[in-house]
């Protein structure tokens, strides 16, 4: 069964600072990965996807960074914003087949001034 | 460009009553899906449709029906609304193939009495 683990549930910590969210999954075979933000009372919003092949890929100061052979990813935000504070859920798409993607529960970030 | 709009944002139902949960979108899309949200759960899929004319159950379709009425809109109908169905209902669009992102609305928060 596709799965999609991520960690931690939840996460604290204060503004300026640095912080990285993991995803583990188990879908197969892998087409992509993509990390998505969810503000509180709003639908979730793609920040980014990686594809098989791409190890790093950057939007603003949002790093996603995917590692095929151990199924794993990570989201990296650099100097943390009050605006950051969200849910990021990690969504991974199967090829062939069902295009239905696996979610994850996903992480919730709050930021402290 | 409104994007993916859905109707109406907040919703009080006695269990044993029906309603139904619209969404349209302005994208063009063919996918449509409808998921819920709970907390701890995150986003479970409740039915999908890949293309107009077609709709497919999801991981919890029970007590829901759904229908593509055309290209842009995509209805979630809840016959006898029961305690349990108490949640926040997102209605989202996509391009065909698992490469293209979900285009999310702002959801449809329910509490069943």
């Amino acid at each position: 069964k596709n799965q999609v683990e991520q960690s931690p549930q939840s996460l604290i910590i204060l503004e300026g600072k640095n912080c990285t969210l993991q995803c583990n999954y188990t879908v197969s075979p892998f087409s992509n990965l993509r990390w998505y933000k969810q503000d509180t009372g709003r639908g979730p919003v793609s920040l980014t996807i990686m594809t098989f092949s791409e190890n790093t890929k950057s939007n603003g100061r949002y790093t996603a960074t995917l590692d095929a052979d151990t199924k794993q990813s990570s989201l990296h935000i650099t100097a943390s914003q009050l605006s950051d504070s969200a849910s990021y859920i990690c969504v991974v798409s199967a090829s062939g087949g069902s295009y239905i993607p696996t979610f994850g529960r996903g992480t919730s970030l709050i930021v402290h001034p | 460009n409104a994007g993916v709009t859905q109707t109406p944002k907040f919703q009080v139902l006695k269990t044993g009553q029906s309603m139904t949960l619209q969404c349209a979108q302005d994208m063009n899309h063919n996918s449509m899906y409808w998921y819920r949200q709970d907390p701890g759960m995150g986003l479970r899929l409740i039915y999908y449709s890949a293309s107009e004319g077609t709709t497919d159950k999801g991981e919890v379709p029970n007590g829901y029906n759904v229908s593509r009425l055309n290209k842009r809109e995509f209805s979630l109908r809840l016959e006898s609304a029961a305690p349990s169905q108490t949640s926040v209902y997102f209605c989202a669009s996509s391009e065909t193939g698992g490469y293209s992102p979900l285009h999310f609305g702002n959801g449809t928060r329910l509490t069943v009495t």
